[in-house]
């Protein structure tokens, strides 16, 4: 199964852009990821679904333009435009892995994005 | 509109039995392609797949916790019921329920707003 890493912390500006990354696992370029925005003291809330390409189907209710995703090799990336200050939030990645009779959800340790 | 919300015990023995139930809204379980997933999280830790139960009564879980979990569904209550056996200082965590369609994100697109299990003597 893929192992996901995140950095445990990031930072930005208000107004400005940030790009947040999530590794996976060697083996796993292929892979796609969900990106799930958790703002202090509240459930994880569904950003959106990256691969190589970009996004993978639509947004989650009610995020803004201003999140897009891209990958790379075994990089996914989160970037949010336009910083603001309800962007400040912890960031987790996930995926799933399926393969005939095993599915395993797994997630990485979450990034958290201050907002200066 | 989806909205799911859990629900259990606050404070639990070790060696005792932990159950949790998810009550949802705006969806049924009985359409294809819709399941119904646990996850935690312990404090200040990352995210934890625990059950997935599907429309299908297929049911998956983390192969590390999976000897401990026991994931139903009451269809006609609009609810999912977590067991978790022989609970330990460890399982304190925040338990969240969330919606998953596989033919749709197919992700955990809509979660509860969690409930806290602290594991204590």
């Amino acid at each position: 199964q893929p192992v996901l890493t995140q950095p445990p912390s990031a930072s930005a500006s208000l107004g400005a852009s940030v790009t947040l990354t999530c590794t996976l696992s060697s083996g796993f370029s292929d892979y796609r990821v969900d990106w799930y925005q958790q703002r202090p003291g509240k459930g994880p809330r569904f950003v959106m679904r990256g691969g190589t390409g970009g996004i993978v189907g639509s947004r989650g209710d009610g995020i803004p333009d201003r999140f897009s995703v891209l990958g790379s090799g075994l990089n996914r990336y989160l970037t949010i435009e336009n910083i603001q200050e309800e962007d400040e939030s912890d960031y987790h990645c996930g995926a799933h892995h399926g393969s005939g009779n095993i599915f395993i959800v797994v997630f990485g340790g979450g990034t958290k994005l201050t907002v200066l | 509109q989806i909205t799911l919300k859990e629900s259990g015990p606050t404070l639990v023995k070790p060696t005792q039995t932990l159950t949790l139930t998810c009550t949802f809204s705006g969806f049924s379980l009985s359409t294809s392609g819709v399941g119904v997933g646990w996850i935690r999280q312990p404090p200040g830790k990352a995210l934890e797949w625990l059950a997935l139960i599907f429309w299908d009564d297929d049911k998956r879980y983390s192969p590390s916790l999976k000897s401990r979990l026991t994931i139903s569904k009451d269809t006609s209550e609009s609810q999912v019921v977590l067991i978790m056996t022989n609970v330990d200082p460890v399982d304190t965590a925040t338990y969240y329920c969330a919606h998953r369609n596989i033919l749709d994100h197919d992700a955990f697109d809509f979660w509860g707003p969690g409930t806290v299990v602290t594991v204590s003597s």
